[in-house]
């Protein structure tokens, strides 16, 4: 099952603009991290965020982490036509002794950057 | 260095036959771990195997099952295929408890 969910499920903006995407989960993690994906090919990494962090920045990139709410958002800043793919948050639940360190997905936001 | 490499990219097999999908690992990762994409979804985890063991598995039924080599390389097999197998199969290695690297996938239809 999907613990995260983002939103919007789709976001488009022009070239320039900045996006905001946001993923709400339900259990405790010990990390929460951002996924790009484009066109149904293979996940690449953006940024991992801790559970006891609280803002990070990579590039263009910057990630809010609030455990409180059970929340994060990405906001990617000066958004290029190249950004456009969909957007997944992966929560990891605290690594536990013998367990495993399976990711938990969103259903992911589809962004389109129009130039 | 190379990533992670996943083979077939493509397959495409009919309901009941079965499937086996391979990955190879980024050198020096000891841990697989195996995700399934339906489209229009985010990824579900399947298995995760370090050390030639498994250490999780997600909410499959028996016809999914997987191994892990001595040099690390895994397969996922998959017997008495359904539609609803239908997917981007994706694995990721790591170094047990640090950042996953994902593969580019196998796109396996089934007819």
């Amino acid at each position: 099952s999907q613990q995260g969910e983002e939103d919007p499920q789709a976001l488009s903006i022009q070239e320039g603009e900045n996006a905001t995407m946001n993923c709400s989960y339900k259990t405790s993690i010990n990390n929460l991290q951002w996924y790009r994906q484009n066109s149904g090919r293979g996940l690449v990494h953006l940024i991992l965020i801790r559970s006891n962090e609280r803002e990070k920045h990579s590039g263009r990139l910057r990630v809010t982490l609030d455990t409180s709410k059970k929340s994060s958002s990405l906001l990617i800043t000066a958004s290029r036509a190249a950004d456009t793919a969909s957007y997944f948050c992966a929560t990891e639940p605290p690594l536990t002794q013998g367990g495993s360190e399976k990711l938990v997905f969103g259903k992911g936001t589809k962004l389109t950057v129009n130039p | 260095d190379a990533g992670v490499t996943q083979s077939p990219t493509h397959l495409i097999k009919t309901r009941g036959q079965q499937v086996t999908l391979r990955c190879s690992p980024i050198s020096g990762h000891k841990s697989v771990s195996w995700y399934q994409q339906v489209l229009g979804q985010g990824p579900q985890f399947i298995f995760q195997y370090y050390e030639k063991e498994e250490r999780g598995r997600g909410n499959f039924p028996d016809r999914f099952s997987a191994r892990q080599f001595p040099n690390y390389s895994s397969e996922l097999n998959v017997n008495a295929l359904l539609l609803g197998d239908s997917a981007l199969y994706l694995c990721a290695s790591s170094f047990f408890g640090a950042r996953q690297f994902f593969g580019p996938g196998t796109r396996l239809t089934v007819l």
